[in-house]
């Protein structure tokens, strides 16, 4: 199955920018989404195909996908984008495989 | 309002069949793929599988061949998940979740509240 690898945690201060990677090989080949999870809660999608955000997700959610990495981008985190990210690539053969997810501290 | 709503948390013992609901409202039952993913305590989201409404088409994560079953009602807009014998290691938080358009890469948008399946003896 395809494999993609996120870095397990990412701090960063806040009002400044987060930026979370996705490696996988190829990866740029692929529409790559990106979700955020909060203790408790159901995912909520923030990115899509690359670098698109859902209708209510604050503008300073961005995202890029190149070769082999993906990169979400989170400027001026606030304390409430502390949460887990997933990243996941689509495409007709590997499916929606999904990343192992990175804990992102805002501190 | 577009909803998925699952059914709620079960307690099985190890070898005993389960299976779980994703009923979906608000939106056109039959155009968009579903999706199943599996979240164990503590652990990251695994996609477990995907299932056209429209016309059964299902694709599993080769993880998941032949551990689960999943199908689809379209005359009561409901898609499930199931397991012939369950095993400890099955204990988890089961999601399903569909996206907003047919667009490839569109990601899923909406989400079930989530099924807890807990495998004790």
């Amino acid at each position: 199955s395809y494999e993609l690898t996120q870095p397990p945690s990412v701090s960063v201060s806040p009002g400044q920018t987060a930026s979370i990677t996705c490696s996988g090989d190829k990866l740029g080949y692929k529409h790559v989404c990106w979700y955020q999870q909060k203790p408790g809660q159901s995912p909520v999608l923030v990115i899509y195909q690359d670098n698109k955000r859902p209708s209510g997700i604050p503008e300073r959610f961005s995202g890029s996908n190149s070769e082999n990495t993906a990169t979400l981008t989170i400027s001026g985190t606030q304390a409430m984008d502390e949460a887990d990210y997933y990243c996941q690539a689509w495409d007709s053969s590997t499916g929606r495989e999904f990343g192992g997810g990175t804990k992102l501290t805002v501190l | 309002e577009v909803q998925l709503v699952q059914s709620g948390a079960e307690v099985k013992k190890p070898g005993e069949s389960l299976k779980i609901s994703c009923t979906g409202s608000g939106y056109s039952f039959t155009s968009y793929w579903i999706g199943w993913v599996r979240q164990m305590p503590g652990k990251g989201l695994e996609w477990m599988g995907i299932i056209y409404p429209g016309d059964s088409d299902t694709r599993y994560s080769p993880s998941f061949q032949g551990q689960v079953t999943i199908s689809v009602d379209k005359s009561i807009s409901t898609a499930y998940l199931q397991w012939s014998s369950l095993k400890a290691s099955d204990t988890a938080m089961y999601y399903c979740a569909t996206p907003a358009d047919g667009a490839v890469g569109r990601g899923w948008d909406y989400w079930g509240q989530g099924t807890l399946v807990t495998v004790s003896s």
